[in-house]
């Protein structure tokens, strides 16, 4: 099975900086990457797709970047609003999803 | 409105039998690929399977825990995806919801997800 690995479980980070959250695959993945956000109560929503693709009103804020099996999600200028868990997800060799990462506020 | 509306999830014995319903408007439903995902409290994302549209061939895929036990079914004519689930088990207990598939997923509309516990 394909295993995703997310770090760290938990970032602590001021609202306006910068928050950097990774996520590793235990084989190639190619670029079938995808990112999502979580709030409390609410179901998961789509922010990246293809590792790099904004869905579609994805603030300009949230970018990701990698290839194979290291991908970084960046949060450019963190708002109240992104305070939130978030997954990577890979679809090249069927779906799996990592723990996941908490971002609070520092 | 672009959506998806899980329903059917209630309190269930281990080794009891439910049927999941996801009620979808807003978009083509039989050209869509459908994602059945699970959620256990406090817990992360677990992919439960898929079916692919008619028109690629229908396939249905399962995740090992649930393979032999959870049956995926549509009906394009209701536009309804349906997860049938059968020998249940504590484990299984979760917020169930159903998504678009492209490879990626998308949680279109508010659903919550419907909730299932397994408990005696």
């Amino acid at each position: 099975e394909l295993v995703m690995t997310q770090s760290p479980a938990t970032l602590s980070v001021s609202p306006g900086e910068r928050a950097t959250l990774s996520c590793r695959a235990s084989q190639s993945v190619s670029s079938n990457l995808a990112w999502y956000q979580q709030k409390p109560g609410q179901a998961p929503r789509l922010l990246i797709y293809d590792v790099s693709t904004r869905a579609a009103g994805i603030p300009a804020r949230f970018s990701g970047s990698g290839s194979g099996t290291e991908f970084t999600l960046t949060i450019s200028s963190l708002q109240s609003e992104d305070f939130a868990v978030y997954y990577c997800q890979q679809y090249n060799n069927w779906i799996t999803f990592g723990q996941g990462t908490r971002l609070e506020i520092k | 409105e672009v959506q998806l509306v899980e329903s059917g999830g209630v309190l269930v014995k281990p080794g009891g039998s439910l049927r999941l319903s996801c009620a979808a408007s807003g978009f083509t439903f039989s050209n869509a690929w459908m994602t059945w995902v699970r959620q256990a409290p406090g817990k992360g994302l677990e992919w439960v399977g898929r079916i692919k549209s008619k028109t690629d061939g229908g396939a249905i895929d399962y995740a090992a825990p649930v393979k032999g036990r959870f049956t995926i079914s549509r009906d394009d004519s209701k536009s309804t995806l349906y997860l049938q689930m059968n020998s249940l088990k504590p484990e299984d207990t979760a917020v169930y919801y159903c998504t678009t598939e492209s490879g990626f997923l998308e949680w279109l509309g508010r659903g919550q997800g419907t909730m299932v516990t397994v408990s005696s």
